[in-house]
Parts: C-alpha cells; structure tokens; sequence
C-alpha cells in the first residue's frame, strides 16, 4: 500500500495568517493527490483534486500543489470556518488511501 | 444536485454481516463509479472498495475477504455487505461518488455518513 504521511497533525493559526499543510506519499503518485475538508460530525468535503485543480465552489483562498511524493494545501488567509481537519487521498494505486490527517484549530 | 444517504442497521452483533445501502439522487448510478470509506470513532479515513457502472469491483486488500459492494440500478442504490464483523469494524460509514475519472479519480460528493457498532 501507499502510505501517506501528513505533517503537522495538528496546528493553530490566527484568522488571515496563511497556514500551509504538508503530504507526502511513500512513493511515486504523480499528480493523483487530493484534499478534502471535515468538520466534526460532517461528512468529508472534497476541495481539491489533481494535487492543484480547485473543485468548483471552493473558495479561492485554498490551493494545492505539488507532484511525484509531495504535496502542500496551502489557505491564503485563514477564515473562521476553515476549522477543520484536513485529509489528503491517492488515487494512483489501488488501496486508495488517506493522510492521518490535519487538525487546524483557530487561535 | 448530487445527494447520497446511507441506510442499515445502526448495531450489529459480532461475527454477524453489515449491509448498507446508499440511495443516490441528482445521478444516474450506471453512469459513474460508487465507493464505501469508513472512519473509526476518533480515527481517520479508509477507502474499503468501488462499484463501477459496468459492475466491476476492487477492494480494499486488507477487507477483500469479507466484504462485496452490489449496485441495484432499478433503485439507483448501491450496496455494502460485510461479513464475520468484530468490534474492529465499528466506524461511520461514508459512501461516495467515484473515482472520478474526470476529476482524476477523486471522490467528489458524499453521504453524510452512518455510525455502525459492532457489539453484542
């Protein structure tokens, strides 16, 4: 299986700080990298997929890079709503499988 | 607008079978991929396998000896069986559309997920 390691685990940061979270595969993925958003109790919320490709609706503030083993979801200025946890997904080979995750609390 | 919602039995005996059935609406289920992901209490995600619209399956290695996913077009529901369940397998159950393969086979709407514990 691909693993997927996410760094921090946890963070906090104040409203319109920019906050940068790091995901990095065991092996080659490509661009076969994405990110979702879950709040507690909530389902998952798909953000971003192809490492950098912005699902529609999204705000802006949000974008995705990298490719090969690793990858960063960075938010540009930081929103009270953006608490969250923040998993990111290969698709590249079967399992799929996710980050531990990313808990980014508000200060 | 693509809604999904989890259905089944909210407590399962051990060595017993898990079946969930996702209802789909706002999609056609023959016209995509369908999967199941479970998240243990406090835990993070696992993808447990999909369903395509031709009827093609891949699993998860780790549950591929107990588990099927079904689609029943007629209803537009796709299904989840999982046999000989142990505590291990108490989470919340998502299912989801895809892999996608024109958002690089990402998993882009979900349920809104159902908690399933395993105890006697």
């Amino acid at each position: 299986d691909i693993q997927m390691t996410q760094s921090p685990s946890s963070l906090s940061a104040s409203v319109g700080d920019r906050v940068t979270i790091t995901c990095r595969a065991s092996q080659n993925i490509n661009t076969y990298l994405h990110w979702y958003q879950q709040k507690p109790g909530k389902a998952p919320k798909f953000l971003i997929y192809a490492a950098s490709s912005l699902q529609k609706g999204v705000p802006s503030r949000f974008s995705g890079s990298g490719s090969g083993t690793d990858f960063t979801l960075t938010i540009s200025s930081l929103q009270p709503e953006d608490s969250a946890t923040y998993y990111c997904q290969q698709s590249y080979m079967i399992p799929y499988t996710f980050g531990q995750g990313t808990k980014l609390e508000l200060k | 607008q693509v809604q999904l919602q989890e259905s089944g039995p909210g407590l399962v005996k051990p060595s017993e079978t898990l079946y969930l059935t996702c209802s789909v609406s706002g999609a056609s289920i023959s016209s995509y991929y369908w999967s199941w992901i479970r998240q243990p209490p406090g835990k993070g995600l696992e993808w447990i396998g999909y369903i395509s619209y031709s009827g093609r399956t891949d699993y998860s290695p780790s549950l591929n000896s107990r588990v099927t996913i079904s689609v029943d077009t007629s209803k537009n529901q796709f299904s989840l069986r999982l046999i000989s369940v142990t505590a291990a397998d108490t989470a919340v159950y998502y299912c989801a559309r895809g892999p996608m393969a024109t958002l690089s086979s990402s998993l882009d709407c979900w349920g809104q997920g159902t908690l399933v514990s395993v105890s006697s």
